[in-house]
């Protein structure tokens, strides 16, 4: 089975600290994608890689980074926190066999204040 | 990109069959069709994924018709453990990258 693991299950932050969410797949899938999910508006992309050290802005970029140095790591940073950036971020992944089909990480309720 | 459009919510019974229609009539020549999924404090689950015409698997079907502007997630005979939130996603392929939006999703509840 995919395993897609995130760092932690709950986060709690002040604003102005710099967040590092990471994300690791074992299945050497070529996609990882990071979403933020909030009531009523469903999941929106943040950023999404395709390849080692490539990356592409999802619909949400602003106040996001991120990182991928390895295939198999992606790293979501927040580089000043602001309370507007609690969320429930989820990470994915997926293989350009089936780009469609992508495999989700637990999730990361990050809670600003 | 692609936009979807779902119903925000649907009211079923155990034992009968689900239709859950989403609309994406800018859907591009490249993008697939994928369904999602999701139940409270987890992640999104792979529903299945089409091109055009129907897509059945052992969980759901996927009807798309010949324009591609909409298309239908069936879940045959519901139980309560199907209640949870779908998701219709539209996304193309790599290279280039793998756009994708998520809708807002179907919240489907299942009552006995």
């Amino acid at each position: 089975d995919v395993k897609v693991t995130q760092s932690s299950r709950y986060l709690v932050k002040r604003t102005g600290e710099k967040v590092f969410l990471e994300c690791v797949q074992d299945m050497d899938h070529e996609n990882m994608f990071w979403y933020r999910q909030d009531p009523g508006l469903g999941l929106r992309l943040i950023y999404f890689s395709y390849d080692v050290k490539m990356k592409e802005k999802g619909d949400i970029p602003e106040g996001y980074s991120v990182s991928r140095e390895k295939k198999e790591r992606f790293s979501l940073i927040l580089e000043s926190a602001s309370t507007n950036q609690t969320s429930m971020y989820l990470c994915a992944s997926s293989s350009n066999d089936i780009p469609g089909e992508q495999y989700f990480g637990p999730g990361t309720r990050l809670t600003v204040t | 990109l692609a936009k979807t459009t779902q119903p925000i919510s649907m009211d079923s019974y155990e034992g009968q069959e689900v239709n859950i229609t989403c609309s994406h009539n800018n859907i591009a020549t490249n993008d697939y069709i994928t369904w999602y999924q999701q139940f409270p404090s987890q992640g999104p689950r792979f529903i299945i994924q089409g091109y055009k015409t129907k897509v059945t698997n052992e969980v759901a079907s996927l009807f798309i018709p010949a324009d591609r502007k909409s298309s239908t997630l069936s879940l045959p005979r519901v139980s309560l453990s199907d209640t949870a939130v779908y998701y219709c996603l539209v996304g193309d392929l790599p290279p280039g990258g793998f756009k994708t939006i998520f809708g807002a999703g179907t919240r489907l509840f299942v009552k006995a």
